[in-house]
């Protein structure tokens, strides 16, 4: 099973500040790698797929690069709707996996 | 638009049974493969099982295998889970997902959930 590991558990930011989240693989899952945004009471959804794709209706704000086991969301410049939980997801193989999130909170 | 409604939850005893429901709408529901997802209180997201668009492959996270079967009528466009022998740590709120279109691809959307308890 391929373990996905996200740092920090929790990112305390103010509004218009950049945000850097990371999801690292315990190997190698090329750039099979989606981000998902989750609010409180609500059902995820899906911002970046294939590593780098933005989903559609996703803001351009929102950015994903990486490959391999190392991974980053961006979002460059905070709105008040950007706080919420991230959850990072590959699908290379069977187990899919999700990492454990990120908690993106209001400084 | 694509929507996802699950229906099933509740309220059921360690050892009982329960089948969810997910009545899809907006897609050509037979092209995709289809997901259950849960997220048991205040933890994160846990994939359970997917099924292939016309059903002829399965796959079942470790922890709900044997226990658990996902299905599908895609002269209806309704997903199911039926969820057997269910145990405290199974208790979650159900995520019915699509996912995009392929072999092994992402989630690319979401249902807004079920409630699972199980409780004595």
């Amino acid at each position: 099973e391929i373990i996905l590991t996200q740092s920090p558990v929790t990112l305390s930011l103010s509004l218009g500040e950049r945000a850097t989240l990371s999801c690292r693989a315990s190997q190698s899952i090329s750039r099979y790698l989606a981000w998902h945004q989750q609010k409180p009471g609500q059902a995820p959804r899906l911002l970046i797929y294939d590593a780098s794709n933005r989903a559609a209706g996703i803001p351009a704000r929102f950015s994903g690069s990486g490959s391999g086991p190392d991974f980053t969301l961006t979002i460059s410049s905070l709105e008040p709707e950007d706080f919420a939980i991230y959850y990072c997801q590959q699908y290379t193989n069977w187990p899919i996996t999700f990492g454990q999130g990120t908690r993106l909170e209001l400084k | 638009e694509v929507q996802l409604v699950e229906s099933g939850g509740g309220l059921v005893q360690p050892g009982g049974s329960l089948r969810l429901s997910c009545a899809a709408s907006g897609f050509s529901f037979s092209n995709y493969a289809m997901s259950w997802v849960r997220q048991a209180p205040g933890k994160g997201l846990d994939w359970v099982s997917t099924i292939s668009g016309r059903a002829v492959n399965t796959y079942y996270a470790d922890s709900v295998k044997g226990r658990f079967t996902i299905s599908r009528d895609n002269s209806t466009n309704t997903l199911y889970l039926q969820m057997n022998s269910l145990r405290a740590e199974d208790t979650a709120v159900y995520y019915c997902a699509k996912d995009d279109h392929g072999y092994l691809r992402p989630i690319d959307s979401w249902g807004q959930g079920t409630v699972v308890t199980v409780s004595s």
